[in-house]
């Protein structure tokens, strides 16, 4: 089984200031790593994915994440927010064997709150 | 395309009362599911469907019951609601690949609340 571990629910961060938020998996078989984001009373949006290749994966809104299998970590950053990134984020892991079902196991969500 | 629908956005019910959360989609998509969200759990899975007429449970099914009969539409009913059902709950929906992973749509979410 797998699991997800964000262990910050919280970042602060003035705008135009780099971020970075945490994700930590935990799968005794491949994964594919997802961030999503939830901005405020909406669903979520596929926000960047890994599903093999480059390490380094980006958005079309400045985020990236890379994976990292020997840790286990899956981090977003973005080196200067906007106020418009203010949201939820969410970490997901989805395992390369269930592939036909597309399950997804999230991770609690960080709120990434950007200040003036 | 609507994408994912889903109705209604809010609704309040009483405790030992039933209803059926609505979602449907017309991507034809064979994968749908079912999530609750709650503060400080992320997203949790209910049920989810692979296709028409084929359900399975997922982390959180207890209390809750699904059936495919279209290909489009995916309800979710509660049929004795309790205050630990009061939750946003989210329905998703994808094409189903047995060798790649589908990028899965969500809808905007239901708001219920039991008291």
């Amino acid at each position: 089984a797998q699991s997800v571990t964000q262990l910050d629910s919280q970042v602060p961060v003035f705008e135009e200031a780099p971020v970075e938020l945490r994700c930590n998996y935990s799968s005794s078989v491949s994964v594919y790593l997802f961030w999503y984001v939830q901005y405020p009373n909406q669903g979520l949006q596929l926000l960047l994915k890994y599903l093999s290749g480059s390490t380094l994966v980006e958005s079309i809104n400045g985020f990236e994440a890379e994976f990292n299998k020997s840790q286990t970590s899956f981090h977003l950053r973005k080196p200067s927010v906007h106020i418009s990134d203010t949201a939820e984020y969410f970490c997901a892991v989805s395992d390369q064997v269930s592939g036909a079902t597309n399950k997804l196991i999230f991770g609690t969500g960080t709120l990434l709150a950007v200040q003036p | 395309n609507a994408g994912v629908t889903q109705t209604p956005k809010f609704q309040v019910l009483k405790t030992g009362q039933s209803m059926t959360l609505q979602c449907a989609q017309d991507m034809n998509h064979e994968y749908m599911s079912w999530y609750r969200q709650d503060p400080g759990m992320g997203l949790r899975l209910i049920h989810y469907s692979v296709g028409a007429g084929i359900t399975d449970q997922g982390e959180v099914p207890n209390g809750y019951n699904v059936s495919r009969s279209t290909t489009e539409d995916f309800p979710l009913r509660l049929l004795s609601a309790a205050p630990s059902q009061t939750s946003v709950y989210f329905c998703a929906s994808s094409y189903s690949g047995l060798s790649s992973y589908n990028e899965q749509f969500f809808g905007p979410g239901t708001r219920l609340t039991v008291l």
